[in-house]
């Protein structure tokens, strides 16, 4: 059973570019969440999302970010425009939505560079 | 945004030491979990806690979720090498659908052999 799968594993863009970052999660798990790392701190709630519904998007920021979890295919986090400041680590986690969502499962993230 | 207090912030010890270290919340949580991560990997969950008061272990590993839900401590016994990474610290309050981890700012861990 493959763990949640986050492609690409670095992502380069130059300011004003489109950043897409891919995350499937664990086969059987419905729920996905959102997470940014800067260095040397922790993470930072972006998003969770469940099949085709966004759930709870308070740590979004308000323009150029965007998630969506369609009903097949993996999880999409979007961020349009982007600047310096969006270079960070991007970490998706995946949970069954049963039982305890405590158990989520993370990815190896993305890194982003904006450069 | 919220965060925890995470300490200490970083620790250099020699191999079979014991280590211990914390976290702190203002506001309460039902859940605290501990994770590990290493240099470009994601955050590895170690152990979860559930109720107030709670202590438990998982090898050489133990933590406690303490009984103001405010907060909690982990320890690690006879360090090896391999425990060099960064800690951290979650809280989760899972009311409706509040689902977010709340994150400390991680105890990096250095172990001399």
């Amino acid at each position: 059973n493959a763990g949640v799968m986050q492609n690409p594993r670095h992502l380069v863009r130059r300011r004003g570019q489109e950043a897409r970052l891919r995350c499937s999660p664990m086969k059987g798990h419905s729920h996905v969440y959102w997470y940014r790392q800067l260095p040397e701190e922790g993470l930072k709630f972006m998003v969770y999302l469940q099949k085709e519904n966004i759930i709870d998007e308070s740590g979004m920021p308000k323009e150029r970010f965007s998630a969506e979890f369609p009903k097949e295919g993996p999880s999409i986090l979007r961020i349009q425009q982007v600047v310096r400041g969006d270079s960070a680590a991007y970490f998706c986690a995946s949970s069954p939505g049963t039982g305890t969502d405590t158990e989520a499962f993370f990815g190896q993230g993305t890194r982003l560079t904006v450069v | 945004g919220q965060q925890l207090n995470q300490s200490p912030q970083s620790m250099f010890i020699q191999e079979g030491e014991d280590v211990s270290m914390n976290c702190t919340s203002s506001s309460i949580f039902n859940t605290w979990l501990w994770y590990k991560q290493e240099p470009g990997e994601g955050p590895v969950l170690l152990i979860a806690l559930y109720k107030a008061g709670e202590l438990t272990s998982n090898g050489r590993l133990t933590a406690q979720f303490g009984i103001t839900r405010k907060d909690s401590f982990l320890n690690i016994s006879a360090s090896i090498p391999s425990d060099v990474g960064i800690y951290f610290c979650a809280g989760q309050l899972r009311a409706g659908n509040n689902r977010k981890l709340i994150w400390g700012l991680g105890t990096s861990l250095a172990v001399n052999p």
